[in-house]
């Protein structure tokens, strides 16, 4: 049972530089997000998609790209890494069941990244 | 002002204390109230899930909506020192998948 599987854990990045986050689910889930989460900011979305081929921007999405060309996966790209970019990412897939589903969001262990 | 407003802690209680926490909301449309669970180094965990207005409870946790003053609870009996992580409150309104969340409290339950 992998369910949300995020890599690296851990990343260092110089600024300027540029990478990708992986994720990717097993559930077969449509809907798929990425959340950055700072210290007394709580979760923001940066960007979700709702199936392949779909992608749409959430409350941050300055400095990221976002790809879906499969159900199962959906990599977070840093065009030019900057140190305001220094923050735990997390993926998310959402479980529907119906109309409006569950409400259960399903997480990743995150990615911390350090941009110096 | 954010949309949603949760005091962040820290919050430490004795265990078997009763743990009270709160989230406020400025957005009348959220519908989907839900709690979760985050230990340290981890994602975050749903721990409960409410639609609309009233009370849902399992096992030792109860969480509480009330719509008209825009506030939701969440209630923590007989704590435990398991119990202790950061708890986010999460809502979102109807036909949208986002989710808008608090900055969450972090709970202590000291043995």
């Amino acid at each position: 049972n992998a369910g949300v599987t995020q890599t690296p854990k851990f990343q260092v990045l110089k600024t300027g530089q540029s990478m990708t986050l992986q994720c990717a689910q097993d559930m077969n889930h449509e809907y798929m997000s990425w959340y950055r989460q700072d210290p007394g900011m709580g979760l923001r979305l940066i960007h979700y998609s709702v199936g392949a081929g779909i992608t749409d921007q959430g409350e941050v999405p300055n400095g990221y790209n976002v790809s879906r060309s499969t159900t199962e996966d959906f990599p977070l790209r840093l065009l030019s890494a900057a140190p305001s970019q220094t923050s735990v990412y997390f993926c998310a897939s959402f479980a529907t069941m119906g109309g409006e589903g569950t409400g259960e969001l399903f997480f990743g262990e995150g990615s911390r990244l350090t941009v110096l | 002002q954010k949309e949603v407003e949760q005091d962040p802690g820290p919050l430490s209680v004795p265990e078997g204390a009763i743990v009270s926490l709160n989230c406020t909301y400025s957005n009348s449309a959220f519908q989907y109230f839900m709690w979760y669970r985050q230990y340290s180094r981890k994602g975050p965990e749903l721990l409960m899930y409410t639609y609309s207005s009233g009370n849902k409870e399992d096992g030792r946790f109860t969480a509480q909506v009330d719509k008209s003053s825009k506030y939701i609870s969440l209630f923590i009996r007989d704590s435990q020192p398991s119990d202790s992580a950061t708890y986010l409150c999460a809502m979102r309104s109807t036909g949208r998948r986002a989710l808008t969340f608090g900055s969450g409290t972090r709970l202590q339950v000291q043995p």
